[in-house]
């Protein structure tokens, strides 16, 4: 089973503050990389797949890169509404997995 | 619009079964992969269990194996989780989700059903 560890696991953040969060994959997933956002109480949002291609509708400041074992997410500018859990997963190869999550909080 | 409807959760005791379904509507729901993720209270996501297009392909993870069945009629849109031999364990809310491509990102999401195994 491939496992991803994110960090960190929990952020307090600032509106206006640029925020990144990695994950880390236990073995190559060529790419296979994509990023989710959850709010309390509802499903996960598709927000970056493959690595770096931003999913329709999603807001500009999200982005996504990273290759190999190591991606990151990165919102350039926060507001208020990204108060989330973030959670990366990987479709290189079943079982699929997914990371414990990045918890933001405004400070 | 596309969407997803999960139904079928509840409160079931230790050792019985329950059967969940997914009502896809939006798209073209016989050429798309389907998945079901579960997450327990306060905890994060896990992947339960996939399906091909075809339904020829299910897949299940270790801790469901042998207990759960993905299956899916593409000619009533539905995905369906045949869920047996329950544990407390398996108190989560379950959610159905669209694959964009095999092998690829859960584009969208339903909006989940509880289900709760107690004794």
């Amino acid at each position: 089973e491939i496992v991803l560890t994110q960090s960190p696991d929990f952020q307090s953040v600032t509106p206006g503050e640029k925020v990144t969060i990695t994950c880390r994959a236990s073995q190559s997933i060529d790419g296979k990389l994509h990023w989710y956002q959850q709010k309390p109480d509802q499903s996960p949002k598709l927000l970056i797949k493959s690595a770096s291609q931003s999913f329709s509708g999603v807001p500009s400041r999200f982005t996504g890169s990273g290759s190999g074992t190591d991606f990151t997410l990165t919102i350039k500018s926060l507001e208020a509404e990204d108060v989330a859990t973030y959670y990366c997963h990987q479709s290189y190869r079943l079982p699929y997995t997914f990371g414990q999550g990045t918890k933001l909080e405004i400070k | 619009q596309v969407q997803l409807v999960e139904s079928g959760g509840g409160v079931v005791q230790t050792g019985r079964s329950l059967r969940l379904s997914c009502a896809a509507s939006g798209f073209t729901f016989s050429t798309y992969g389907m998945q079901w993720v579960r997450q327990a209270p306060g905890k994060g996501l896990e992947w339960v269990a996939g399906i091909s297009d075809d339904g020829h392909s299910p897949s299940h993870a270790d801790s469901v194996k042998g207990r759960f069945a993905i299956s899916r009629d593409n000619s009533k849109s539905t995905l369906s989780l045949q869920m047996d031999s329950l544990r407390a364990e398996d108190t989560a809310v379950y959610y159905c989700a669209k694959e964009a491509g095999s092998y690829d990102a859960f584009d969208i999401w339903g909006q989940g059903t509880t289900v709760t195994v107690s004794s």
